[in-house]
């Protein structure tokens, strides 16, 4: 099993939608979890980044992380056209540790 | 502000040929990365260096050698390409390998074709 998968993709949904894009992980000494976005041709930029299990928000985008079920979600309300681009989720376990990548879904969302 | 700066952009090769790829930032962070992002395989950590003069390998370094040459710069050199090295190369700096947040600063990529 990977220590991360992410739902392969791609997603289409019409612009105002609500979009929910998920991860899940194995390793129970992930503490650190992250929401990367990358448009086309372009290399990832952090979107959202979030400690332990809660909810954080950030304008129209909210990370969650339930780490008894060890998955984690970045949910985006009333997408838009803009928001067309691959998401990664990434985690580690804090210090000295390297970031894991999921592999990553390309949302499309349609005008 | 430039941030972290790749060379080439592309770059098109003939197996067993080598090259460098080339990596600046001018954040005055300590850590840097390089990773290569396949389709279906999500990006893969290569080599990193956590400061000025240290290496390490990551998950994928086999076909690769790097050099740190000073804080703001760190290369990645193929030796003898081989197709399987076909791919888009991305260098990341952080300001510490202890950076908890976890956030890194990505190049736009190389994109590298070994025919």
């Amino acid at each position: 099993q990977k220590e991360v998968e992410q739902d392969p993709g791609p997603l289409s949904v019409p612009e105002g939608a609500i979009v929910s894009l998920n991860c899940t992980y194995s390793n129970s000494a992930f503490q650190y979890f992250m929401w990367y976005r990358q448009y086309s041709r372009k290399g990832p930029e952090l979107l959202m980044y979030t400690y332990s299990s809660g909810n954080k928000e950030d304008g129209r985008f909210t990370a969650q992380v339930d780490k008894s079920s060890k998955y984690i979600s970045l949910f985006i309300r009333d997408s838009q056209p803009s928001d067309s681009a691959t998401y990664l989720c990434a985690m580690n376990a804090g210090a000295n540790s390297k970031l894991t990548f999921g592999k990553g879904i390309t949302l499309s969302v349609r005008p | 502000n430039a941030g972290v700066t790749q060379t080439p952009k592309f770059q098109v090769l003939k197996t067993g040929q080598s090259m460098t790829l080339q990596c600046a930032q001018d954040m005055n962070h300590n850590s840097m990365y390089w990773y290569r992002q396949d389709p279906g395989m999500g990006l893969r950590l290569i080599y990193y260096s956590a400061s000025e003069g240290t290496t390490d390998k990551g998950e994928v370094p086999n076909g690769y050698n790097v050099s740190r040459l000073n804080k703001r710069e760190f290369s990645l050199r193929l030796e003898s390409a081989a197709p399987s090295q076909t791919s888009v190369y991305f260098c990341a700096s952080s300001l510490t390998s202890n950076a908890n947040t976890g956030e890194l600063f990505f190049g736009e990529g190389s994109r590298l074709t070994v025919l």
